[in-house]
């Protein structure tokens, strides 16, 4: 039962450009949600989350977004450099930083 | 800060021998996570410690998985006896208890079973 979906397995973007990186979900208990990057050789590594009570959350290039009526969130790279490229996990949980269910996870290339 | 140490980085063991994996959290966090992530998919949840007690493991193959925690702090994770499905690498994270927190990796233990 897979209740955190990532449904694209790669994008390739151009340096510069908007990468965005998309999420599905089916548990509506699900109260937060985090997007880790993961480099080859590494472990993943936080890089932003949302809690349920907001629709949007910016850190510098990175936003999320979240639309809880869709189960639906994303995650947009403005502008996307070439040390972006990495494996993109979304993952999210009934309580913040616990029980986390990860999804697949997205790579993405960002092409100089 | 010191992150979450992880030991060894690589394994490759015959199916049916035993390894152990070994995990040093951040000083201060209570809470203790090993993940199994399979090639092609996300981390998925093994077993998650809160101090030296089990919080779930419900995802855990018990007859051949085992893990502890002892004191509270460092905790190993054993496979007895090793299948080849189990060729994986195995994360340990650690988070500060609930809260505004978020968890963080190790560089994870690739383990291979031939």
């Amino acid at each position: 039962d897979q209740q955190v979906k990532q449904n694209s397995p790669s994008l390739s973007v151009q340096e510069g450009r908007i990468s965005i990186l998309n999420c599905d979900y089916t548990n509506s208990m699900f109260d937060y949600f985090l997007w880790y990057k993961k480099y080859p050789a590494e472990g993943p590594t936080f890089l932003i989350s949302i809690s349920s009570i907001k629709d949007k959350n910016e850190d510098g290039r990175f936003t999320v977004f979240l639309n809880k009526s869709a189960k639906h969130l994303s995650l947009h790279i403005v502008p996307s450099q070439p040390g972006d490229s990495a494996v993109y996990f979304c993952a999210a949980g009934m309580e913040y930083g616990n029980k986390l269910v990860f999804g697949a996870g997205t790579i993405l290339r960002v092409k100089s | 800060e010191a992150g979450v140490a992880q030991s060894p980085r690589y394994k490759i063991i015959e199916k049916r021998q035993s390894v152990a994996f070994w995990c040093n959290p951040i000083s201060g966090h209570a809470t203790l996570y090993w993940y199994q992530q399979i090639l092609g998919q996300g981390p998925k949840l093994l077993i998650q410690f809160q101090n030296n007690g089990v919080v779930d493991d419900s995802q855990l193959p018990k007859d051949r998985f085992s893990a502890e925690r002892l004191k509270g702090v460092d905790s190993t994770l054993k496979i007895q006896p090793a299948k080849l499905e189990d060729s994986a690498v195995y994360l340990c994270a650690s988070s500060f208890p609930g809260g505004d927190t978020e968890a963080f990796f190790g560089q994870g233990t690739r383990l291979t079973v031939v």
